[in-house]
Formats: structure tokens, C-alpha cells, sequence
């Protein structure tokens, strides 16, 4: 069964304050881990895909790295706005296509 | 921008009553899927639809649960007879290439008294 473990929970940073937050995944032959960021209320929201140990991913202030055991979400000099709860999900290789399992999530909380 | 829409956002409902929650995904995807979050939980894989039919089910998926693509356009998953463990946020979510990078949906709250 695969197995998704984020940490830490909650993260509080000031803005400008720059920090990591990581995925532990255990999964029978990865087909891609996601990160997600979901608002209060909201569905997730696609941020990116990695496939290989080794790949990174960038977008703003953010950056998703993977291992063969893990993912950092980097976030570089945050702002308020990046403030969320941010979701770390795997794909396996023995299911459909689109089937996730998802991590607990990163409460992330940027103070200005 | 294309969106998932969906409707009701907030239902409640008695215990053992029907629901049925409706989603119009983005209007080119081929792949459709539900998601359920109960309140404070991880976000659960329910179900995955492709070319009119159903391409996998989770175990929460029993025979209470069932979708259907009724038109061209909507989704749709009902709950037979609600139990107070269905209450939860259900995400609707589709994808054109059965990728996982999906696109959600902003939920429909489900309340069971």
C-alpha cells in the first residue's frame, strides 16, 4: 500500500523567510509524485509533477526536488500569498491514471 | 480560464437519505475522478471514469456510491442511502490525459445528521 508522510505539519515563517518542507513517499514503482497547494475551502490546485530521482521543478518562489525516498518543496523568500496548505501525493505503477494517494499536507503560514 | 464547476457547495441531508453531487469538468478532458476529504483528514481517492466507464474504485467506493456521465457534459456521483461517515468535502477532478496532474474542482460539502 502506498504511504505518504508529510512533514512538518504546520511551518510558520516570516516573510522572507526561506524553508523546506518534506514528502517521505513509499510506493511500488513511482509513476510521478504531485504537489498541490490547497486554500482554505478550495480544491487543490496542480503545482508539479516529478518522475525521477534526481528532477526538479520551478515555479516563482518555488521548488520540488525528489530522492527515491523523498521530495523538499523549497520556498525562497515566501510571501504572504504563499500562505496554504500544501499537498504531496504519488502516483504507483499499479494503478489508473489519475489515482493519488495524498499526504496529510504542510500548513504553511507566511506572516508580513 | 477552464474550470471544474460544482454544484450543490454545501448540501445536508438526513441519515439514509439519496445525494447526488454534480460536477461539469473542463469541457475537453477525458478523464474524470472523485475525491472525498473528511474535515481535517488527507484528501481520498474515490473513484476514476474513463470512455463511460468506471477504470478503478477505491475500497470506500461500495455499492452506496455511484457516478454516471449522463450527457456530454456532467458528472455525477450519488450516495443511495447517506450514513454520517459520508459527511465530507467531495472534489471533482478531470484531466485530458490521465496524468495526475488534475484539475479539481472547489467541493461540495456533504453534511449527514
Amino acid at each position: 500500500e502506498d504511504q505518504v508522510t508529510q512533514s512538518p505539519e504546520a511551518l510558520r515563517l516570516q516573510e522572507g523567510e526561506s524553508s523546506s518542507l518534506n514528502c517521505s513517499y513509499t510506493v511500488s514503482g513511482l509513476r510521478g509524485l504531485f504537489w498541490y497547494r490547497q486554500d482554505p475551502g478550495k480544491g487543490p490546485e496542480f503545482l508539479f509533477t516529478l518522475y525521477s530521482a534526481g528532477e526538479e521543478k520551478e515555479k516563482e518562489r518555488l521548488k520540488a526536488t525528489l530522492t527515491k525516498k523523498e521530495s523538499f518543496l523549497h520556498i525562497t523568500a515566501p510571501k504572504p500569498e504563499d500562505s496554504a496548505t500544501y499537498l504531496c501525493a504519488v502516483r504507483d505503477g499499479g494503478t489508473s491514471y489519475g489515482k493519488l494517494t495524498f499526504g496529510q499536507g504542510t500548513i504553511l503560514t507566511v506572516h508580513p | 480560464e477552464p474550470e471544474v464547476t460544482q454544484t450543490p457547495s454545501h448540501q445536508v441531508t438526513q441519515m439514509g437519505q439519496e445525494v447526488i453531487l454534480r460536477c461539469v469538468p473542463i469541457s475537453n478532458h477525458l478523464y474524470f475522478y472523485w475525491y472525498r476529504q473528511i474535515l481535517g483528514q488527507k484528501v481520498e481517492f474515490l473513484v476514476s471514469f474513463y470512455n463511460n466507464e468506471i477504470s478503478e474504485k477505491s475500497e470506500i467506493f461500495d455499492d452506496q456510491f455511484s457516478v454516471e456521465r449522463p450527457d456530454g457534459s456532467n458528472f455525477t456521483l450519488k450516495i443511495r442511502s447517506t450514513k454520517l461517515e459520508d459527511s465530507a468535502m467531495y472534489f471533482c477532478a478531470s484531466t485530458s490525459d490521465g496524468t495526475g496532474e488534475l484539475f479539481f474542482g472547489e467541493g461540495s460539502r456533504l453534511t449527514v445528521l
